[in-house]
C-alpha cells in the first residue's frame, strides 16, 4: 500500500523568503502526485500536480514543485513567500488505475511579517 | 459556481444521537468521496462512490454509513454518534480517473461536528 510523509508539521519562514515544503512517498507501483492548499476554515484547492513528462510542475500562486522518482520525493518550492500563503499544504498520492487518494499528515506554512 | 456544497456547516451533537451530513456537486461528477480531518493525521478516507447507487469503504468506515441514491447527491450518516466522532468532515467530488487516474478531487467548505 502506498504512503505520503510530510516531513515538517510546521514552517515558520519570514515574508518575501524562500520556502520548501517536503513530501516523500512510498509506492510500488507508478503514481499521480498532487499538492493541496487549505486556507483556515476553507476545503482544499489544487495546487499543482504531476502526471508524467517534466518532472518540475508549475501551479498556482507561483508554487512549483519537482518529482524525484529515485528519492520518492515531491518537494512544493515558492521563491518568495506572501503574508496570504499562510495556509496548510497537503501533499497526496494516487496509485496509476485507482480511485483513491492517500493524503500525508500536512504542513501548516505561517508567514511572518 | 457552487461546486460541491456541504451541509450544515457545524453541527454539535449528544453522544448517541444520529445525524446525515449531505454532500451535493453539480458538476456531474461520477465519483465522490467523504473524509475527516483530524490535527496530525491529514485526511482520511471514510467512504467512496463511483457511480449512482454504488459506494465502497475507504480507511475508516466504522460507526458510519453511507448512500448515493442521485449521482449529485453523497449522503453521511452516523447513526450513534460517539465522541471519537468528533472532526471536520469534508466531502469531494472528482470525474472518473478511468485508466489515466488524474482527475484531481474538488472539496467542499466543510463541516464541524462535535460530539459531547
Amino acid at each position: 500500500a502506498q504512503s505520503v510523509t510530510q516531513l515538517d508539521s510546521q514552517v515558520p519562514v519570514f515574508e518575501e523568503a524562500p520556502v520548501e515544503l517536503r513530501c516523500n512517498y512510498s509506492s510500488s507501483v507508478s503514481v499521480y502526485l498532487f499538492w493541496y492548499v487549505q486556507y483556515p476554515n476553507q476545503g482544499l484547492q489544487l495546487l499543482l500536480k504531476y502526471l508524467s513528462g517534466s518532472t518540475l510542475v508549475k501551479g498556482i500562486n507561483g508554487f512549483e514543485a519537482e518529482f524525484n522518482k529515485s528519492q520518492t520525493s515531491f518537494h512544493l518550492r515558492k521563491p518568495s513567500v506572501h503574508i496570504s500563503d499562510t495556509a496548510e499544504y497537503f501533499c497526496a498520492v494516487r496509485v496509476q488505475g485507482a480511485q483513491k487518494l492517500v493524503f500525508g499528515q500536512g504542513t501548516r506554512l505561517t508567514i511572518n511579517p | 459556481n457552487a461546486g460541491v456544497t456541504q451541509t450544515p456547516k457545524f453541527r454539535v451533537l449528544k453522544t448517541g444521537q444520529s445525524m446525515t451530513l449531505l454532500c451535493a456537486q453539480d458538476m456531474n461528477h461520477e465519483y465522490m468521496y467523504w473524509y475527516r480531518q483530524d490535527p496530525g493525521m491529514g485526511l482520511r478516507l471514510i467512504h467512496y462512490s463511483v457511480g449512482e447507487g454504488t459506494t465502497a469503504k475507504g480507511e475508516v468506515p466504522d460507526g458510519y454509513n453511507v448512500s448515493r441514491l442521485k449521482k449529485q447527491n453523497f449522503l453521511l450518516g452516523l447513526e450513534s454518534a460517539a465522541p471519537s466522532q468528533t472532526s471536520v468532515y469534508f466531502c469531494a467530488s472528482s470525474y472518473s480517473t478511468g485508466v489515466v487516474g488524474n482527475q484531481p478531487q474538488h472539496f467542499g467548505d466543510g463541516t464541524r461536528l462535535s460530539i459531547l
